[in-house]
């Protein structure tokens, strides 16, 4: 049973424009939210995380949002370039046991 | 530098094969893991160590045995594939559990038939 969901497998947008990828869960006892990008061919790399004592967490052009009442977590990308064309996994750790669970993840295309 | 390598980048075994996945990290990292990702699940944990001479299992551990008898290399070992055990491969390492990343190599593809 997965405990994050990522109900978007695919998101197309134009250059330029806002991305906007969501991502649930079910565990309450996720403390520690990250989101990762990954390139075909290659392993994925941390892009941003958030504790769950915030709401918000911004790097540059990327923000995660942190919803703990509806257990709901967003990334907003801005202005989205095609280099952000990926798979986005959205990933959470539980402090009981320290492992990190992972949504399915997004497809991002992003439109020239 | 080199982060996270894995060998072999592919492989393919026939049902009943053996073979060992390698991941070594030069990052001086305590924490090492074994994913396997599929179509439309996303990465799922095989296996963890939390420091040279650990194991611990995860979230989908049979069928596989690991090692870590040095702190950069863990082993990822499959004594009798299955059709079922195709799927990409990732090792990671991190240097701490909570609140913080993890590293990860660029992933073994590998095919049983």
């Amino acid at each position: 049973d997965q405990q994050v969901k990522q109900n978007s497998p695919s998101l197309s947008v134009q250059e330029g424009r806002i991305s906007i990828l969501n991502c649930d869960y079910t565990n309450s006892m996720f403390d520690y939210f990250l989101w990762y990008k990954k390139y075909p061919a290659e392993g994925p790399t941390f892009l941003i995380s958030i504790s769950s004592i915030k709401d918000k967490n911004e790097d540059g052009r990327f923000t995660v949002f942190l919803n703990k009442s509806a257990k709901h977590l967003s990334l907003h990308i801005v202005p989205s370039q095609p280099g952000d064309s990926a798979v986005y996994f959205c990933a959470a750790i539980d402090p009981n046991d320290y492992k990190l669970s992972f949504g399915a993840g997004t497809t991002v295309t992003v439109r020239a | 530098n080199a982060g996270v390598t894995q060998t072999p980048k592919f492989r393919v075994l026939k049902t009943g094969q053996s073979m060992t996945l390698l991941c070594a990290q030069d990052m001086n990292h305590e924490y090492m893991y074994w994913y396997r990702q599929d179509p439309g699940m996303g990465l799922r944990l095989i296996h963890y160590s939390v420091g040279e001479g650990t194991t611990a299992k995860g979230e989908v551990p049979d069928g596989y045995n690991v090692s870590r008898l040095k702190k950069q290399n863990f082993l990822l070992g499959l004594e009798s594939a299955a059709p079922s055990q195709t799927s990409v491969y990732f090792c990671a390492s991190s240097y701490c559990r909570q609140g913080c990343e993890q590293y990860f190599g660029p992933g073994t593809r590998l095919t049983v038939t």
